[in-house]
């Protein structure tokens, strides 16, 4: 059974930017949810994706976005980048969206300059 | 709005000891209540859920609703222990979890 996998690793942009993240589901999991952890704080709510609908956001802006491709691997969108997207991003995905255990990934360590 | 408070950022104790990490939440609803548990240069992983009534690693963590408190305990804490703990609200429908700021636990030799 192969874990939640993520890319890239590290991932250095400027503001203003746009970047994408990966994110592949564990095996037999349909539901992904992306956290957003910066440093010293604990992982913070995004979105979740259910069979390739989004199912719940966080209180992020509209410039954060996601996708849910068929075979349930997902990507983070963040576009016009700013100084505080800095973070470590990690994707979980669980067997379905109430309540099942969720399983992260190694997370991306994204910078903007 | 839910909210999961970890009064304590930093937690150090000897091995043998019995060791608490504090959790206490805000929620109007039913909570389900986790632990989460990341050792060092490994992902988190969740270490126990209150509704499984389990004991895990020696780990055990009763919800208490007129407090709002989901504290960890073990009663004799080992070095293998020392990892950054995460308490974690599963909140509304569907599996979004809002999470504490975390306690790195430290068990000293």
């Amino acid at each position: 059974e192969t874990g939640v996998t993520q890319s890239p690793t590290h991932l250095i942009k400027t503001r203003g930017q746009q970047v994408t993240l990966r994110c592949s589901s564990q095996s037999g999991h349909n539901t992904v949810s992306w956290y957003q952890q910066a440093l010293g704080q604990g992982p913070q709510f995004i979105f979740q994706y259910y069979r390739e609908e989004e199912n719940g956001r966080g209180n992020f802006p509209p410039r954060f976005s996601g996708l849910q491709f068929p075979n349930y691997s997902s990507e983070l969108n963040v576009n016009a980048l700013e100084l505080d997207d800095s973070a470590l991003y990690l994707c979980a995905s669980s067997f379905d969206f109430t309540g099942a255990e969720q399983f992260f990934g190694p997370g991306t360590r994204l910078t903007v300059l | 709005a839910q909210r999961v408070t970890q009064p304590e950022k930093l937690l150090s104790v000897f091995k043998g000891a019995p060791v608490e990490l504090k959790c206490n939440y805000s929620y109007s609803g039913s909570p389900e209540l986790f632990w989460y548990v990341q050792y060092s240069r490994q992902r988190l992983q969740l270490l126990l859920r209150h509704i499984s009534r389990e004991s895990i690693k020696g780990f055990t963590a009763d919800l208490n609703k007129g407090e709002t408190s989901f504290h960890l305990k073990k009663p004799f804490a080992q070095e293998e222990d020392s990892a950054m703990y995460y308490c974690a609200l599963q909140w509304a429908s569907g599996s979004r979890l809002t999470f504490g700021e975390g306690t790195q636990l430290t068990v000293n030799p």
